[in-house]
């Protein structure tokens, strides 16, 4: 069965850096994609972004370009997402999801149990 | 930018067929696949329609997706209703490099 695990939660104070988990339990892990959602608290799902772990190729939506970097160790069949600065905005559940094969048909088909971040100082 | 517009809620009778719609801002929503997404009350969401109309493994026939080129829109439609589908729904497309999430839908089923 395929198995996306989030790190826990996390709680942090503005201007703090972060840095939160997914683990995939598929094998190969690198044959997929892998995307990062936003939810923020009674909001809708936004799309961040995604990561190919094989070569670490990635696409950032253009609202969190720059906002936040995403990663992987595909030796650990890892990817990360991670903030240098956080804001109070920045609050929310964050998932991982695996993009669904052939990538162009741009789904996401297993989703991680969420990682919620709270920034408050 | 291209949006995805669905109504902020719904509510239906066990037993009864609700559909939710989702509408594309322009250009064809019929050409990229819309996916949907059930997310249950405190849980993270679950995939119940790929590829306009295709179902995961384990998603009940009850389940099924469409899409409607001459109102540029898609649809959720869910059959014999049962409580377990109160849920929030939410449409996703893809278009210019972007991933699309529609607002989302309130389910009711009272």
């Amino acid at each position: 069965e395929v198995q996306l695990v989030q790190s826990g939660a996390e709680v942090k104070k503005p201007g703090e850096s972060l840095k939160i988990s997914c683990k995939g339990s598929e094998h190969p892990f690198t044959n997929y994609w892998i995307g990062w959602v936003r939810q923020m608290p009674g909001r809708g799902l936004e799309w961040m972004g995604i990561i190919f772990p094989g070569d670490s190729d990635t696409r950032y939506s253009p609202s969190f370009q720059g906002q936040v970097t995403i990663s992987a160790d595909k030796s650990i069949s890892t990817t990360y997402l991670q903030w240098s600065s956080l804001m109070a905005s920045d609050t929310a559940i964050y998932y991982c999801a695996r993009v669904g094969l052939p990538l162009w048909k741009y789904y996401f088909d297993y989703w991680g149990q969420g990682t919620l971040v709270t920034v408050s100082s | 930018n291209f949006m995805l517009t669905q109504p902020h809620s719904v509510s239906e009778s066990p037993g009864k067929t609700v559909t939710i719609s989702c509408t594309g801002s322009s250009g064809s929503i019929a050409s990229n696949c819309v996916q949907w997404y059930q997310q249950r009350p405190g849980s993270a969401p679950t995939t119940v329609i790929y590829d306009d109309n295709q179902r995961p493994s384990g998603v009940p026939d009850r389940f099924s997706g469409s899409i409607d080129s001459s109102s540029n829109s898609a649809s959720l439609t869910i059959s014999g209703l049962k409580t377990e589908d109160e849920a929030d729904y939410y449409c996703q497309s893809y278009d210019g490099g972007a991933w699309v999430f529609g607002g989302g839908t309130k389910l009711t089923v009272l």
